[in-house]
């Protein structure tokens, strides 16, 4: 089955300490996002990624760093300059960056920072 | 910028009773516009979409119509299910270019829960 996944489904870490989460996707899209999502909140968008080797920031960069090596990898690291890193953070891919292109999601990472 | 505001929530039915979210937005160009669905603990999943004005996105009983006079795109269906208890979330893709082109802007999302 195609789909994308991200791994693990909880983290834990410790403040101070950097932390990378993973996504991977199956579905041989170009774009891949990440976004965060805060309780009560909709989705913002921290980076994303419209080919390989590339990468743009998006509206909440600060505090987190991306790499796209591959096609299907879009790992994100948070890093200890993220102020607030506790959410739930969602990753998804898109076949482009054309508007009719709706985006596909992973099941989320919820990290919890303390 | 582009922007969605979606209905305050909580919404709590009855089953079988019917479903409005509202949702309005505001774009420059021809956004698509999208209803997601999230269930507890997971990612959101895609309910329905419509790319230009007039047209009816439908799935699982669940509507949408892009209505660019109105600047609304309202998520119905006629008869909820305990099953459809979730966030729904609007959201548009830009297709003006520039910094906006090909990103996600959601609304705040929805809760919705359906009691027996």
């Amino acid at each position: 089955d195609g789909g994308i996944t991200q791994s693990p489904k909880y983290l834990f870490r410790k403040e101070g300490q950097n932390v990378t989460l993973s996504c991977e996707q199956n579905l041989n899209h170009d774009a891949m996002y990440w976004y965060r999502q805060d309780p009560g909140q909709g989705l913002r968008l921290i980076y994303y990624s419209q080919i390989v080797n590339d990468f743009q920031k998006g509206d909440i960069a600060e505090g987190y760093s991306v790499s796209r090596e591959k096609k299907e990898s879009f790992p994100l690291t948070v890093t200890s300059a993220q102020k607030n890193p506790t959410a739930f953070y969602l990753c998804a891919s898109s076949i482009g960056q054309s508007r009719s292109y709706e985006q596909y999601f992973g099941p989320g990472t919820r990290l919890t920072v303390t | 910028g582009n922007s969605v505001t979606q209905m305050e929530g909580p919404v709590t039915l009855s089953e079988e009773a019917f479903l409005t979210i509202n949702c309005t937005y505001t774009a420059t160009g021809y956004p698509s516009l999208f209803w997601y669905v999230q269930y507890p603990g997971e990612g959101l999943q895609l309910l329905l979409k419509a790319t230009k004005a007039d047209d009816k996105g439908s799935n699982k009983g669940f509507e949408a119509t892009y209505r660019k006079e109105t600047t609304s795109f309202h998520l119905e269906k006629g008869s909820v299910q305990v099953s459809d208890s979730a966030v729904y979330f609007c959201a548009l893709r830009g297709g003006s270019g520039g910094t906006s082109y090909g990103k996600l802007t959601f609304g705040q999302g929805t809760i919705l829960t359906v009691h027996p």
